[in-house]
């Protein structure tokens, strides 16, 4: 069973800080790598994705991804109470049909 | 942009009523996606489709039905409604890809607000 694992929080952090999320998955012919972002209540919305090794950098977002040690994550930068949400890691499904295997989510609270 | 619109934003059932839910996209996505979300549980597959009249099954099918007879539309049926299937029911499409490695956004899957289905 492919796997997608994160911890499912809620992470705490104070308004202006530095928010890191982590995921973890199983499936080594993964290439594709995906953060959604889902407030309480909506449907998840893409912020970013990366397909290469590194560090990819999008406003205050920044995605980092290590295929050697199959981790993923997400660094969010000058944390605002409206960043307050569940962060959903996703990783293409390499059985193919541009299946995503998706983690269950970080929850992310920013208090002022 | 895309827009995943799906036909309710709740809904309320009884115990053996035969669910209709409806997902339509308009950026003419060869693939789509229905997904069930539970607390705890993340977001699960039920089926996807590939194709118009194409469909294979998810990671938790059972008690689950699905019909694709236009690009646009993809709904799930629910044959005999459940109390274990209130659940929110998520809809998604993206491009087709050419299966691994596709390059970018075809992998990414664009979600409709979503129906929360509450069977009694």
């Amino acid at each position: 069973q492919k796997e997608v694992e994160q911890n499912s929080g809620p992470l705490s952090v104070p308004e202006g800080a530095i928010a890191s999320l982590n995921c973890t998955y199983s499936d080594r012919g993964s290439q594709s790598f995906f953060w959604y972002r889902q407030y309480s209540g909506k449907s998840p919305e893409l912020i970013m994705f990366i397909y290469s090794n590194g560090d990819k950098e999008d406003g205050r977002f920044t995605a980092q991804l290590n295929k050697a040690s199959q981790y993923v994550s997400l660094l969010i930068r000058d944390s605002q109470p409206s960043d307050s949400a569940t962060y959903l890691c996703a990783v293409n499904d390499s059985g193919g049909y541009n299946k995503l295997i998706f983690g269950a989510g970080t929850r992310l609270a920013v208090h002022p | 942009d895309v827009k995943v619109t799906q036909s309710s934003r709740y809904l309320v059932k009884r115990t053996g009523e035969k669910v209709f839910l409806e997902c339509v996209q308009d950026m003419d996505h060869e693939n789509m996606f229905w997904y069930r979300q539970d607390p705890g549980l993340g977001l699960r597959l039920i089926y996807f489709s590939y194709d118009v009249k194409m469909k294979e099954k998810g990671d938790i099918p059972e008690g689950y039905s699905v019909s694709r007879e236009k690009k646009e539309r993809f709904s799930l049926i629910l044959e005999s409604a459940s109390t274990n299937q209130t659940s929110m029911y998520l809809c998604a499409s993206s491009y087709p890809g050419q299966g691994g490695f596709s390059g970018k956004y075809q992998e990414t899957q664009y979600f409709g607000p979503g129906t929360r289905l509450l069977v009694l």
